[in-house]
């Protein structure tokens, strides 16, 4: 078992392009978080998964977010035309099920110049 | 919102001393998770306390829980430098989805 996979760790990228991050959850657990963090807060809900099933999208999340996790193992995160204001830490985690622990991934930081 | 909402907001203590954290959450939970975060990292799982447990230790952690005053504590023991983080409960609700608020920052003097 080798934890949260996230990938990559670090991205800058210019204002207006699209971007796509990658999360490994631990084999065999079937739930799949996304969160966005920024300096200073806590981690902010957006969206998670039961198997290939998305269970919930948080309604901050504009239309330039999307989120898949095609064969119920891993996920992918993608940003469509990229805002200074998506400069942030994305956490990806999973778990079993709904009522056991979340583990975390290091997270992706993106830097939107 | 159920999120969990951590009192105090920062917290600094010598080493050796204990430090305690409080949640509180509003709506029915699950269960409840605990996790540190240093500067800039991912968050560490802690502990998890279910709903229909009052307390559970591991190590120099305990954490309670009131489900009737929907609240939280966790306490570390004996603390040291190497504790010094942010630290975030996340009320579980009946769905599964955790939500996080804003934090406590210890600071471990040596």
């Amino acid at each position: 078992d080798t934890g949260v996979s996230q990938d990559p760790r670090h991205k800058i990228t210019k204002r207006g392009q699209n971007v796509t991050f990658r999360c490994d959850p631990i084999s065999e657990h079937n739930r799949l978080y996304w969160y966005r963090q920024t300096l200073g807060q806590g981690p902010e809900f957006l969206t998670y998964f039961q198997n290939e099933a998305q269970l919930e999208k948080s309604r901050l999340l504009s239309d330039r977010f999307s989120a898949e996790r095609p064969k119920g193992s891993f996920s992918t995160l993608e940003i469509q035309r990229t805002e200074q204001g998506d400069s942030a830490m994305y956490l990806c985690a999973s778990s079993l099920d709904r009522v056991n622990e979340a583990f975390f991934g290091q997270g992706t930081r993106l830097t939107v110049v | 919102s159920q999120q969990g909402e951590e009192d105090p907001q920062a917290l600094s203590i010598q080493e050796g001393e204990n430090a305690t954290m409080n949640c509180s959450y509003k709506t029915s939970i699950n269960n409840l998770q605990w996790y540190r975060q240093n500067s800039g990292r991912g968050l560490v799982h802690l502990i998890l306390i279910r709903s229909n447990e009052r307390e559970k230790h591991s190590g120099r952690l305990r954490v309670t829980l009131d489900t009737s005053k929907k609240s939280s504590s966790l306490l570390i023991t004996a603390s040291r430098a190497a504790d010094t983080a942010s630290y975030f409960c996340a009320p579980i609700n009946q769905g599964g989805k955790l939500i996080f608020g804003q934090g406590t920052e210890l600071s471990v003097k040596p």
